[in-house]
């Protein structure tokens, strides 16, 4: 059972305008989420993190939104660079013990 | 500062050998995991450490074995690989569940172990 899904395999953003990924999770009792950025064989590395008491968090181009009551948080990339194309995942956790993640989604950002 | 360093990077076995996967680090973090990755899949946790001498086991644990001797050290063994188990495995660590409340609680990668098992 899928409790952290990320429903858009592939996205493609224009490079300057706003790149949003979306991420939707089953389970009411998470309160930590983390989005990760994967290059091919490499490990993922830590983005951002929001916990449930914010519903946002922003760290330069990087801000992550959350709503409790939909279950749902998206990562905003403003302006997006052609280095931002990689594999993004978003995870979650409650009490930041065990993180659950999502599928992924393959953000190209073309020039 | 290495961060997490995992052994071997690549590796092919034979149904029913066995292996060790092994993964360091150095950060003093308390917290180690094991994940695994399918194409098209996201991370799945194996195991996971809360401190030397505690394991867990996470969504898919079938199948491998970790034991958490010292806080650096987090080894993960198969002991009968299988097709199934063809995978890049990762190992992360973080400072733990307390740290969330400040925001620091934040998973470190290693660079991953590919393994393919035929």
């Amino acid at each position: 059972d899928q409790q952290v899904k990320q429903n858009s395999p592939s996205l493609s953003v224009q490079e300057g305008r706003i790149s949003i990924l979306n991420c939707d999770y089953t389970n009411s009792m998470f309160d930590y989420f983390l989005w990760y950025k994967k290059y091919p064989a490499e490990g993922p590395t830590f983005l951002i993190s929001i916990s449930s008491i914010k519903d946002k968090n922003e760290d330069g181009r990087f801000t992550v939104f959350l709503n409790k009551s939909a279950k749902h948080l998206s990562l905003h990339i403003v302006p997006s660079q052609p280095g931002d194309s990689a594999v993004y995942f978003c995870a979650a956790s409650r009490t930041g013990n065990q993180f659950y993640f999502g599928t992924g989604t393959s953000l190209t950002v073309i020039p | 500062n290495a961060g997490v360093t995992q052994t071997p990077k690549f590796r092919i076995l034979k149904i029913g050998q066995s292996m060790t996967l092994q993964c360091a680090q150095d950060m003093n973090h308390n917290y180690m995991y094991w994940y695994r990755q399918d194409p098209g899949m996201g991370l799945k946790l194996i195991y996971y450490s809360v401190g030397a001498g505690i394991t867990d086991k996470g969504e898919v644990p079938n199948g491998y074995n970790v034991s958490r001797s010292t806080t650096e050290d987090f080894p993960l063994r198969l002991e009968l690989a299988a097709p199934s188990q063809t995978s890049v495995y990762f190992c992360a660590s973080s400072y733990g569940g307390a740290a969330a409340i400040s925001g620091a609680n934040v998973l470190t990668f290693g660079a991953g172990s590919r393994l393919t098992v035929l």
